[in-house]
């Protein structure tokens, strides 16, 4: 069964990264699909961030490109999200999902950004 | 950015009642459409892909249809463990949400 679980530090400083790992079992992230990083901001409202692809490429969402970076570890089946110069904007919980239709999801993690 | 207009924003309904959420794009979106269901504290579960997909494991009662900029998301007999908030997500091109459908209890 394919899971997916986010990780990482709850709270980070303004103007600092925010850094989150998404650990993947039951499915090789080199076999086929995106790999996508989404947030869900307080209020309810969705955003998608952008993905790394089975094959490496990457694709992110126009607002966030000059701060996002999505990288991977194919030996320990996990991909990454760093997001740069982080504001108190940024406070989320911060999905990943597979991307067949998003068939997939990991159980979220809230990152607060925060002095 | 490809827009989804989601309604109602909020409904009250029945058990055993026939549920219908709609989802219209801002363009044709050649039925790359999920619908996925939230509740609180949880994360997203994803019910219906492509359109018309229905996820292992989710129900029969839930059904999707639609094509083009139009899309709907039908509970046929609504229970109970069906409260949450709906929402639709297109990846067309890259991916929107919809803002949401808070369905409760009557």
């Amino acid at each position: 069964d394919v899971q997916l679980q986010e990780s990482g530090p709850g709270l980070v400083k303004p103007s600092q990264s925010l850094s989150l790992t998404c650990t993947v079992t039951g499915y090789s992230i080199t076999s086929d699909y995106a790999w996508n990083w989404i947030r869900q901001f307080p209020g309810n409202k969705l955003e998608w961030m952008g993905y790394i692809s089975y094959s490496g490429s990457t694709s992110y969402n126009p607002s966030l490109k000059s701060r996002i970076s999505i990288t991977r570890d194919t030996s320990k089946n996990q991909f990454f999200l760093q997001l740069n110069s982080v504001t108190t904007e940024d406070t989320a919980t911060y999905y990943c999902a597979r991307g067949d239709g998003f068939a997939y999801w990991g159980q979220g993690t809230l990152v607060t950004v925060s002095a | 950015d490809i827009k989804m207009t989601q309604s109602p924003s909020s409904m009250y309904a029945s058990l055993g009642e026939r549920v219908t959420i709609t989802c219209k794009a801002s363009q044709d979106i050649n039925s790359y459409l999920s619908w996925f269901q939230q509740k609180p504290g949880k994360s997203p579960k994803t019910l219906i892909y492509r359109a018309n997909r229905l996820v292992d494991g989710v129900p029969s009662r839930f059904s999707g249809s639609g094509s083009g900029q139009d899309y709907s998301l039908t509970i046929s007999s609504l229970e109970y463990e069906d409260m949450g908030i709906y929402y639709c997500l297109q990846y067309d091109e890259f991916p929107t949400f919809g803002a949401g459908t808070k369905l409760e209890l009557k």
